[in-house]
């Protein structure tokens, strides 16, 4: 059970805007950024997203990231083909359990 | 342009200790630039943080693994290390080793990943 809660699919067809949610609580994302991954098949993660809205240098624009209170979305528009991939939300928790990175589970996202 | 590579034997006893390095390269791992962590994913399942080290030596550590995870730094060889003892099939997972910019806010860089397999 992850502590990040992420819907397990999304999908859309090519040029759709799709969003992809991600909930966690006042100890997470209430008090601290949150980041998004991306992970095509058979790859490792790539940094889609960082500090809630900020995307690194060669990520196209077509991906957005927002937060308000303890939720946080992930928007790509002009869905294509090659954005078929798993989505992970992330964020800092402190927590009285001690101070731990937490994940989504992650969102599989399909390309009609 | 920083990189990461993964290495360490594929499959490891129960009971036994998970020892995995990962080689920097394209930068200094002594560098105050960058904390370097380790991550893992079950098959099938989603990601999980193990720890985070800094150049100083510094360790932050998953409080659910605490008990059973070191991570240190080679800074000779440009490396850092994770070991997992007491493993079971439950710790079979691709392991990855990514970088973390001070004062930043994300693991920026990743390595591809080494599936590590618990079994007798």
């Amino acid at each position: 059970q992850s502590v990040l809660t992420q819907p397990p699919s999304a999908s859309g067809t090519p040029g759709q805007r799709v969003t992809i949610s991600c909930s966690g609580s006042s100890s997470n994302i209430g008090s601290n950024t949150v980041n998004w991954y991306q992970q095509l098949p058979g790859t490792a993660p790539k940094l889609l997203i960082y500090s809630n809205n900020q995307r690194p240098s060669g990520v196209p624009d077509r991906f957005s990231g927002s937060k308000s209170g303890t939720s946080a979305s992930l928007a790509i528009s002009g869905l294509q083909s090659e954005d078929e991939a798993d989505y992970y939300c992330a964020a800092w928790d402190d927590s009285l359990n001690g101070q731990n990175w937490v994940f989504g589970g992650g969102t599989k996202l399909t390309v009609l | 342009q920083l990189q990461l590579q993964e290495s360490g034997p594929g499959l490891v006893k129960p009971s036994e200790t998970l020892s995995l390095t990962c080689t920097v390269s394209g930068g200094s791992i002594s560098s105050s630039s960058y904390y370097w962590g380790w991550i893992r994913q079950p098959p099938g399942k989603g990601l999980e943080w193990i720890g985070s080290i800094y150049y100083s030596g510094s360790t932050y550590y998953n409080p659910s693994l605490k008990s059973r995870v070191t991570i240190s730094v080679d800074t000779s060889k440009n490396q850092f290390s994770l070991k997992l003892s007491s493993v079971t099939a439950a710790d079979t997972a691709v392991y990855y080793c990514a970088s973390f910019p001070s004062g930043g806010d994300a693991f920026d860089i990743w390595g591809q990943g080494t599936m590590v397999t618990v079994s007798s």
